[in-house]
Parts: structure tokens; sequence; C-alpha cells
């Protein structure tokens, strides 16, 4: 059973950086992509981008573009999601998903709070 | 970007109602489209991609149809674990979802 776990809550301050992990176990990154989407509070889904581990490439969505870098390490087995330039409107939950096309596993979310 | 415009945002029925939620895609996405429910601090789960085919594990009063830019989700008989927030995804083209409907009693 593949299982995505996140790392933990975090609290930043306006203009800094995090960078939310997302460790799968039960299975590899062989043959699929992970992808990360936030959720604002109250709000839906947005897709922010996502990295196919085995022909290391990255996509993102135009509007992160330049701020946002996602990175997998086949050998741990771990997605990275890194924000930069923090903004209040960054306040959101991040997931990571396992994606075939659409997303059938997903990690349990990382609380981003960005507030002076 | 293909934009996804779900229809209502917010629905209002009862146990054993049969339910109806429409997803318009901006250009054609051929099947290319999944459903998802999410209830309030979990992730989303998976119901139906392809446009209709069930995930595994899934009861079978959900089901899906359609094709190109017109999508539908049908509950048959509304349960009450089944009073949560439905989001439309395309993967034609990266990603998007729709905007949400939320089913309430």
């Amino acid at each position: 059973q593949v299982q995505l776990v996140q790392s933990g809550t975090e609290v930043k301050k306006p203009g800094s950086s995090v960078k939310v992990s997302c460790k799968a176990s039960g299975g590899s990154f062989r043959n699929y992509a992970i992808t990360w989407v936030r959720q604002a509070p109250g709000q839906g889904l947005e897709w922010m981008g996502r990295v196919i581990p085995s022909l290391e490439e990255t996509n993102y969505a135009q509007r992160f573009q330049g701020r946002v870098t996602i990175t997998a390490d086949k050998s741990t087995v771990t997605s990275y999601m890194e924000l930069l330039s923090l903004r209040s409107e960054d306040t959101a939950v991040y997931y990571c998903a396992r994606e075939k096309g659409y997303y059938d596993y997903w990690g349990q979310g990382t609380l981003v709070t960005v507030s002076s | 970007d293909i934009q996804m415009t779900q229809s209502p945002s917010t629905l209002s029925a009862s146990v054993g109602d049969r339910v109806t939620i429409t997803c318009r895609a901006s250009q054609t996405i051929s099947n290319w489209l999944a459903w998802y429910q999410q209830k309030p601090g979990k992730a989303p789960k998976v119901l139906i991609y392809r446009a209709s085919s069930l995930e595994s594990g899934v009861p079978s009063r959900f089901s899906g149809s359609g094709s190109g830019t017109e999508f539908t989700l049908t509950i048959s008989s509304l349960q009450p674990d089944d009073f949560a927030t439905y989001y439309c995804q395309q993967y034609h083209d990266y990603s998007t979802f729709g905007q949400g409907t939320k089913v309430e009693i």
C-alpha cells in the first residue's frame, strides 16, 4: 500500500521561503509523477506543478513559475516543494500526490502559515 | 490554460436523493477527467477517472459520464457519508481543478 508522508506544519515570515517534503513508502517513484497541489483556507484545489523522477522533468503552473521548485530524490523516494518570496496569500495546506494523470494517492497535507 | 467550471457551487440534498454535478471544460479534453471527494481537514479522494471509470473501492452509486467539454458526476442514492465537496480535474493539458461543489443537507 502506497503512503505519502509529508513534513510538518510551518510558520513563515513574509519574504522568506519554505520547503516541504513528501516521502513515499510502499512503492517507488518509477513510472509516476509527483504533483503538488495547494488549498487556501476555505478555497478550492490549485495545481502548482509536478516532477517526473524517471525523466528528471518538471512542469509548473504559470502563476508559480520562477517562485516554486519541485524536486525528487530517487534514492530516498522523497519529493520536495520549495516556494520562495512567501506572502500572506500563500497561507494554505500543501499536498503532494502520486500522479497517473489523475491523483490516486495523496499525502496528509502540510499547513504553511505566512504571517508577520 | 484550460478552465474548468463546475455547477452548482452548492447543492442541498437529502439522503436517498439522486444528485448530479456538472463540469465544463473551456476546450475539449477528450475523456481526461477525474472526480474527487473531499471532506473537511482531509486530502481529496479520487472517485472516477477517465471520465467514467470507477476507482477501486469506490461505491457503485457513484458514476461519471461525458466527453469533450461536458461531464457529469452522478450519485444515484445519496448516503450520509456523501456529504462533502466534490471537484473535477482535467488532465489533458497538465492539470486544472474545478472550483468545487459542496453537497450539503
